[in-house]
């Protein structure tokens, strides 16, 4: 099955800095990977994705950029604010399941004002 | 909209009771999700229903019991739970399958604590 490592497992910077988030996975079929942003206490919610046919997207300060042949992807996040502080999840979709995401383990990321 | 509406928010219930998880959404999603998650770890995937129909179960334990009565809800029933079951368990459902990047889009789900 698909395996996603996530790094790193924690990140502090100051407020304005850029932050990034580097991901790798196993499966070469896998296709859709999305980044999912979870504050404390509450429900993890889709920042940004991107599919296997792409290999960079952009909103606003957010983008993801992908490398296939490499097998890794990254998030990352420019001007920083202390609102971005949370915990980030990669994950990607194995090729073997229609349904199911692997997660990686998460990154938390603190940004100081 | 895209709200998927979790209850209750807060559970606590022994470990000889028997108790529901619900979870509702109006998006015309065909596929839904039971996640769980333990503090400081990622959503873990436990049964995904797909037009209404089990398609996946992650060898969950049976006191785990999921239930899709329409393609609007979906239901957790819970029984004889041990302690380390507590966790946060969230609902999710995506138009279909993520394969072609359709969005899992998650509740805000219920806080279980088993005691």
């Amino acid at each position: 099955g698909e395996n996603v490592e996530q790094h790193p497992s924690t990140l502090s910077v100051q407020e304005g800095d850029s932050a990034v988030i580097k991901c790798t996975y196993s499966d070469s079929a896998s296709n859709y990977f999305p980044w999912y942003k979870q504050e404390l206490g509450k429900r993890p919610q889709l920042i940004i994705d991107i599919r296997s046919n792409v290999g960079e997207k952009k909103d606003q300060r957010i983008a993801v950029t992908l490398n296939k042949t490499a097998k890794h992807f990254s998030l990352h996040i420019t001007e920083t604010q202390p609102e971005d502080s949370a915990v980030y999840f990669c994950a990607g979709r194995s090729g073997g399941s229609n349904y199911k995401l692997t997660f990686g383990k998460g990154t938390l990321l603190t940004v100081n004002p | 909209d895209t709200e998927v509406t979790q209850t209750p928010k807060h559970l606590v219930m022994g470990m000889t009771n028997k108790k529901s998880l619900k979870c509702e959404q109006h998006m015309g999603h065909r596929a839904m999700y039971w996640y769980k998650q333990k503090a400081k770890k990622p959503p873990e995937l436990m049964f995904v229903y797909s037009y209404e129909k089990l398609s996946i179960n992650e060898s969950v334990p049976s006191r785990f019991s999921p239930e899709c009565p329409n393609s609007s809800l979906l239901n957790l029933h819970l029984h004889a739970l041990q302690p380390e079951d507590s966790a946060l368990y969230l609902c999710a459902s995506s138009h279909g399958a993520p394969r072609s990047g359709n969005t899992i889009y998650f509740g805000e789900g219920s806080w279980l604590t088993v005691v």
